[in-house]
């Protein structure tokens, strides 16, 4: 079954400095993994999928098949950056989105 | 395009009674599924609903129940409800054909709370 952790509840970090949101999987064959994000009084809404390698709003993830991670890096964090990061494998059999806990990542001036 | 949209937005339920929340899905979107948020949790897939017809269920009791209707929009039925079932609910839809992109469109939640 898929399975998605991210260790980190809470993260705070000030503007303009690095941020990196972690996420680890447990999936068998090839995996697809996105994160989503949700700013407040905002819905959830996808932020990048990793087959894409694209950059949104200045994050990256990088799939890392050997440590099983997918993490979120930004190399200069802004304010508008706070918001509830999940990390979201894709259960390809039942064509599902399994959620990670979430991150809440904050962005102190 | 209003995108999805549920209602009610909150309401308040006891231990025992029924509740129906329902979804508006984006406009050309024909799958609708749902997920049930508890506070401090990520979403929890409960189903997806494609052709009025449940076509993948998560790992809850029959308790929950729903139905798609031939416009696409649907209804999430939870019957005996119990303390535990307080949470935010989201309805999220898609394209069955783009089921795949990983790329959904969620609501805003109606969020039950039982007392």
């Amino acid at each position: 079954a898929q399975r998605v952790t991210q260790p980190e509840k809470l993260l705070s970090v000030f503007k303009g400095a690095p941020v990196e949101l972690k996420c680890n999987y447990s999936y068998s064959g090839s995996p697809e993994l996105f994160w989503y994000v949700q700013y407040s009084r905002q819905r959830l809404q996808l932020l990048l999928r990793h087959i894409s390698r694209e950059s949104i709003k200045g994050f990256t993830a990088d799939l890392n098949k050997g440590e099983t991670s997918f993490h979120l890096k930004k190399p200069f964090a802004q304010e508008e950056d706070s918001a509830m990061y999940y990390c979201a494998p894709l259960d390809r059999g039942a064509q599902k989105l399994v959620f990670g806990q979430g991150t809440r990542l904050t962005i102190n001036p | 395009d209003a995108g999805v949209t549920q209602s009610p937005t909150h309401l308040i339920k006891t231990r025992g009674q029924q509740v129906t929340l329902r979804c508006s899905p984006k406009s050309g979107h024909d799958t609708v599924s749902w997920y049930q948020q508890a506070l401090g949790q990520g979403p929890q897939f409960i189903f997806q609903y494609y052709e009025e017809e449940e076509r993948q269920r998560g790992n809850f009791p029959d308790r929950f129940s729903g139905h798609q209707f031939p416009n696409y929009s649907s209804e999430l039925n939870v019957n005996a409800l119990l303390l535990g079932d307080s949470a935010l609910y989201l309805c999220a839809s898609s394209l069955v054909r783009q089921l795949n992109t990983g790329e959904l469109f969620f609501g805003e939640g109606s969020r039950l709370t039982v007392l």
